[in-house]
């Protein structure tokens, strides 16, 4: 069964470095998301990104962060001078319609 | 009030009795309805979708009440590894890409 893949799957920062998240997506799929997840709240969506372009974003996706697709495969999610607040399990996902596929997520703590 | 709410729970439920539970959601222009599973630390995972129709997938039943804006989740013949966290999960019309969450309900299934 395809997979979304995120790497790496546990990020340790130090509060105002920057660090990029990695997710390689079902290949055929066209829409790509992430989301968050405090521990034991609740998944929070970030922002989509269709066809090159974001096409939706959350007030929580401020400045602070930006996504990318450098290639036909990856999709990534930087943020940037991380907070404590940034502390998160963060999830991608990717979909041809509809709902996502979501990867095992990148548990990030930042101390 | 919550976009979209779930009672926390945890449900504490012996093995093989049925189980639901329900998710209300506050906006009318609702138009996509899912529930996903989530075991402790890790992804959520699509676990069926709701349709106006409500539907079936072996054990488990979901039904969609649009007039009073509740979707339900019903399991049958409880089996321990149902023990999860059940998230209501809402797509609103005016958005194809933004998934609402709702923040979970807690199953335990007990021997």
């Amino acid at each position: 069964e395809p997979e979304v893949t995120q790497t790496p799957s546990h990020q340790v920062t130090q509060m105002g470095q920057e660090v990029i998240l990695r997710c390689v997506p079902i290949s055929n799929h066209l829409y790509f998301y992430w989301y968050r997840q405090i521990l034991g709240q609740k998944v929070e969506f970030l922002v989509s990104f269709y066809n090159n372009e974001i096409s939706e974003k959350s007030e929580i996706f401020d400045d602070q962060f930006s996504v990318e697709r450098p290639d036909g495969s990856n999709f990534t999610l930087k943020i940037r001078s991380t907070k404590l607040e940034d502390s998160a399990m963060y999830f991608c996902a990717s979909s041809a319609q509809g709902v996502g596929t979501f990867g095992s997520g990148t548990r990030l703590t930042v101390v | 009030r919550k976009e979209v709410e779930q009672d926390p729970g945890p449900f504490n439920v012996p093995e093989g009795a049925t189980v639901a539970f329900n998710c209300t959601y506050s906006n009318s222009a609702s138009q996509s309805f899912f529930w996903y599973r989530q075991d402790c630390r890790k992804e959520p995972k699509l676990l069926m979708s709701v349709y106006s129709s409500g539907n079936e997938d072996g054990r488990f039943t979901a039904q969609l009440n649009r007039a009073s804006q509740y979707i339900s989740l019903l399991i049958r013949d409880s089996k321990l590894s149902d023990s999860a966290t059940y998230l209501c999960v809402v797509n609103i019309v005016d958005s194809n890409y933004q998934l609402i969450w709702g923040a979970g309900t807690k199953l335990i299934i007990k021997p």
